[in-house]
């Protein structure tokens, strides 16, 4: 059974960081593409960011509005893949989730709440 | 960016009834590798979304043949016949031809 959960949502104040983690299970990770989308009642769903395997030494796209702020990464060992979050703003408050490269299989998505 | 203009925003619909939500994109979502990645997706309240079909009219595993997509190019539909209680909620359509990748904002499936 293919399973993705996502940790290390929360409350946090504009400018700061905060790291999110998808842990994968029940599926090929180490070739597969990985992707972090959100949902917000104001944006609707938005996809933020893709990372592909290490044939593509790694190959990461990005949306606009989170390039230069956020960054995808992953862990094959740990089935694993992370979002960096920087600079936060108060428009990135939203549900998070993980989302594999078939866009079939997403994890139950984490709250990010950006406010002072 | 490309542009996923669903319509209509809300539906209404009896049990046991059939319905269809359209899909258009603002360039064609055909990729070069012949594939045309158009997602359609429900969202009941307080879950993830869950994968109908996928590339146009490939239904996912465990999908009720209830639900069918069809289309091509920038023109797409999913249909519902026979609809039941568990198909309520939003539906949405998703491009995953071009970056960055995007969504329709959504058509929700209520009851009449």
């Amino acid at each position: 059974e293919v399973q993705l959960m996502e940790t290390g949502g929360g409350l946090v104040q504009p400018g700061k960081s905060l790291k999110l983690t998808c842990a994968t299970s029940g599926f090929t990770f180490s070739t597969a593409w990985m992707n972090w989308v959100r949902q917000s009642p104001e944006k609707g769903l938005e996809w933020i960011a893709r990372i592909k395997p290490k044939s593509t030494n790694y190959a990461t796209e990005y949306a606009e509005s989170v390039k230069g702020r956020f960054t995808i990464s992953r862990d094959d060992s740990k089935s694993s893949i992370y979002l960096q979050m920087n600079s936060l703003k108060e428009e990135d408050t939203a549900t998070y989730y993980c989302m594999d490269g078939g866009y079939a299989y997403w994890g139950q998505g984490v709250m990010v709440t950006v406010s002072s | 960016d490309v542009v996923m203009t669903q319509t209509p925003v809300s539906l209404s619909v009896s049990l046991g009834g059939q319905t269809s939500i359209s899909c258009r994109s603002s360039q064609s979502l055909v990729h070069s590798d012949g594939n045309t990645y158009l997602y359609w997706y429900l969202q009941k309240p307080g879950q993830s979304p869950q994968l109908l079909i996928y590339k146009v009219s490939n239904r996912f595993s465990g999908v009720p043949d209830r639900f069918s997509g069809s289309g091509s190019g920038t023109d797409f539909t999913l249909k519902i016949s026979r609809v039941e209680p568990e198909d309520l909620g939003v539906y949405y359509c998703y491009q995953g031809t071009h970056y960055p990748y995007t969504f329709g904002a959504g058509t929700k499936l209520e009851l009449k």
